[in-house]
């Protein structure tokens, strides 16, 4: 069963930085290309960063090119997002979801971490 | 960026009838290798938003036959031939053929 569980959200001052972690498990995580997605409180979804599966390519949305940089460990299972100078605008759940070449993007979601930045 | 449209954005439908979502991009979503790069996910109350359709009419792994995608270039259709209650929350179509990859607005459905 493919699992994806993110961790490393909470309350950060603007400014301030925050890592998220999304360990895989369930699939050969070193196969597959992975996201970043975002959502604001009571909003619709907005795709952060991409990466491929040997850390090759990689993309970031413009609103966060230059703060965020999207890493992972294919020894890990685990795959990171580095936030930095957050603002209040960045204030999201944050989900790690699964490319599949063969099927679909984004074909499997976590549950999401919640990042709030506030003073 | 490609912008996607969603129509209507609301909807209440009684249990046992269809109902029907539509999404326009500003762009073909018909790639070069055949392909058209446009997706249906359902992200129910309090969960994660979870695929429904793949390439505009492919179902995914355990999706009720009850949901079908149609559509080609810029306009997509949903529909659920007879809508469940467990059916209830935001449908978003999504485009992954251009950076960044975008999504629409959302349309949040209702059992009434």
């Amino acid at each position: 069963e493919v699992q994806l569980v993110e961790s490393g959200g909470g309350l950060v001052k603007p400014g301030g930085s925050l890592r998220l972690s999304c360990a895989a498990s369930g699939f050969t995580f070193s196969s597959y290309s992975m996201n970043w997605v975002r959502q604001a409180p009571g909003k619709g979804l907005e795709w952060v960063s991409s990466i491929s599966s040997s850390s090759s390519y990689i993309y970031y949305a413009d609103s966060v090119k230059g703060r965020f940089t999207i890493s992972r460990d294919n020894a890990k299972n685990s795959l990171y997002l580095q936030m930095n100078s957050l603002r209040a605008e960045d204030t999201a759940v944050y989900y790690c979801a699964r490319d599949n070449p063969m099927v679909a993007d984004f074909d499997y979601w976590g549950q999401g971490t919640l990042v709030t930045v506030s003073s | 960026d490609i912008v996607m449209t969603q129509t209507p954005l609301s909807l209440s439908v009684t249990p046992g009838q269809p109902a029907s979502i539509s999404c326009k991009s500003s762009q073909s979503l018909l790639h070069s290798d055949g392909k058209t790069y446009l997706y249906w996910y359902l992200q129910k109350p309090g969960q994660p938003p979870q695929l429904l359709i793949y390439e505009v009419s492919n179902r995914f792994s355990g999706v009720p036959d009850r949901f079908s995608g149609s559509g080609s270039g810029t306009d997509f259709t949903l529909k659920i031939s007879r809508v469940e209650a467990e059916d209830v929350g935001v449908y978003y179509c999504m485009q992954s053929i251009q950076l960044p990859y975008t999504f629409g607005q959302g349309t949040k459905l209702e059992i009434k």
